[in-house]
């Protein structure tokens, strides 16, 4: 069975901080995709990695998957409000199916 | 922008009942899929349909449940019996393709069983 494993579980920090919450697997991932979530809302595509040591930047969002295709990073410049959700990674080819990390909850306060 | 829909926004019902949760996804999308969330807990796969049948399924979705595209727009799933652990918000997804493919998710049903 594979483990998404996302850390941390929660972070809290000021606007305009920078941040980086993690996704790790416990196997290779098919392909990887991260999603931000509001409460009571669907999750909302973010970005797909395929690649091993891929990189893609979405305005301040940087995201890089391990050589390995095991890991992947998110990274978050200049942190603002509007940043708050639950990042979640996916593995749409997991052994289960369509894999989900638990997620990081991220608070950015003003 | 095209988008997944789903309804009913918020559905309770009580222990034993059937609950039929509707979803639309976008119009040129092939791949459909049901996810779960318990409120505080992970996202979970459910299940995953092409071309009128199921293609996966995670071990949550045994005989209790059951999916149907009854018309070229519609995407059901039906809960027969409902249990109490069926409390959760479902989400519905769709992709043009299945391998890399973007997965677009609707806003969700919240299923509340008394």
């Amino acid at each position: 069975t594979q483990l998404l494993e996302q850390s941390p579980q929660f972070l809290s920090i000021q606007e305009g901080e920078n941040l980086t919450v993690y996704c790790n697997s416990s196997s290779v991932f098919s392909s990887l995709q991260w999603y931000r979530q509001e409460p009571g809302e669907g999750p909302v595509l973010l970005v797909t990695v395929v690649t091993g040591g891929e990189v893609k930047k979405l305005k301040r969002l940087t995201f890089q998957f391990g050589d390995a295709r095991k890991d992947s990073s998110l990274h978050i410049t200049a942190a603002q409000p509007g940043d708050t959700g639950l990042y979640l990674c996916q593995d749409e080819g997991g052994a289960d199916g369509l894999t989900f990390g638990k997620g990081t909850h991220l608070i950015i306060q003003p | 922008e095209p988008e997944v829909t789903q309804t009913p926004s918020h559905q309770v019902t009580q222990m034993g009942q059937e609950v039929i949760l509707r979803c639309v996804p976008i119009s040129n999308h092939l791949y459909f899929y049901w996810y779960r969330q318990i409120l505080g807990q992970k996202v979970e796969f459910l299940v995953s349909f092409y071309n009128n049948e199921i293609s996966e399924k995670s071990e949550i979705f045994d005989d209790q449940f059951s999916v149907e595209r009854p018309d070229g727009s519609n995407f059901t799933l039906k809960i027969r019996s409902t249990k109490l652990e069926d409390s959760a918000m479902y989400f519905c997804a769709s992709s043009r393709d299945y391998s890399t493919d973007t997965q677009y998710f609707g806003p969700g049903t919240r299923l509340t069983v008394l």
